[in-house]
């Protein structure tokens, strides 16, 4: 049978408007940071990373900023589509020999036409 | 835009039977991993490997997996004796290289794994 899941936080916006998902991490030790977007029934799609030695970085419609004192990383998408609609996770990289990410629990974004 | 591949997209298994999930990793790169999802949870590493070797593995990867490059391109994960608790989504990913270590990590669109 199906395994009880997380329950994810959900951010639910109106399209146009602009959304912020929050990710605490939990490693000090962490120096790279990766934001993941997933639909349903697909793999993690790259979205934008930091390394640590930066505390904002912007891509397209996006922007990533990452306050290492709090251990605190949020994902901004300006002007959200309905095409924005998915899980997002955050990852981190703990700068260990196999580069293994450690991904967060996820935030459901729902973006209402 | 090249893109990491995996084959097949749904496997169905009895349990204690082995199971080969296959993937292709970007052309280019030089590391490759996997993670696992089980339905509504966190993505989880399994493995990385790396100059043909295992650069780290998690507790999940026990002795029943194994990871393989058996040429070029390929990268498989192998289950020996599948149990009902393996049924997960199956995810690998690669990554070129950045300062010495693995840089941005590419996922491929996964193998749903179903253990009856």
């Amino acid at each position: 049978g199906e395994s009880v899941g997380l329950h994810l936080p959900t951010l639910s916006v109106q399209e146009g408007d602009n959304s912020i998902i929050n990710c605490a991490y939990s490693n000090s030790a962490s120096d790279y940071f990766i934001w993941y977007k997933q639909e349903s029934g697909k793999g993690p799609q790259f979205i934008i990373d930091i390394r640590s030695n930066m505390d904002k970085r912007q891509g397209q419609r996006v922007t990533v900023l990452l306050n290492k004192t709090v251990k605190h990383l949020s994902l901004q998408i300006a002007a959200t589509q309905p095409g924005d609609s998915a899980v997002y996770f955050c990852a981190e990289n703990s700068n260990n020999a196999g580069n293994m990410l450690t991904f967060g629990g996820g935030t459901r974004l729902m973006v209402k036409p | 835009e090249p893109e990491v591949t995996q084959t097949p997209s749904h496997q169905v298994t009895q349990m204690g039977q082995e199971v080969i999930l296959r993937c292709v990793p970007i052309s280019n790169h030089l590391y490759f991993y996997w993670y696992r999802q089980i339905l509504g949870q966190k993505v989880e590493f399994l493995v990385s490997f790396y100059n043909n070797e295992i650069s780290e593995k998690s507790e999940i990867f026990d002795d029943q997996f194994s990871v393989e490059r058996p040429d070029g391109s390929n990268f498989t994960l192998k289950i020996r004796s599948t149990k009902l608790e393996d049924s997960a989504m199956y995810f690998c990913a690669s990554s070129d290289l950045y300062g010495g270590r693995g840089d941005t990590q590419y996922f491929g669109p996964g193998t749903r794994l179903t253990v009856l």
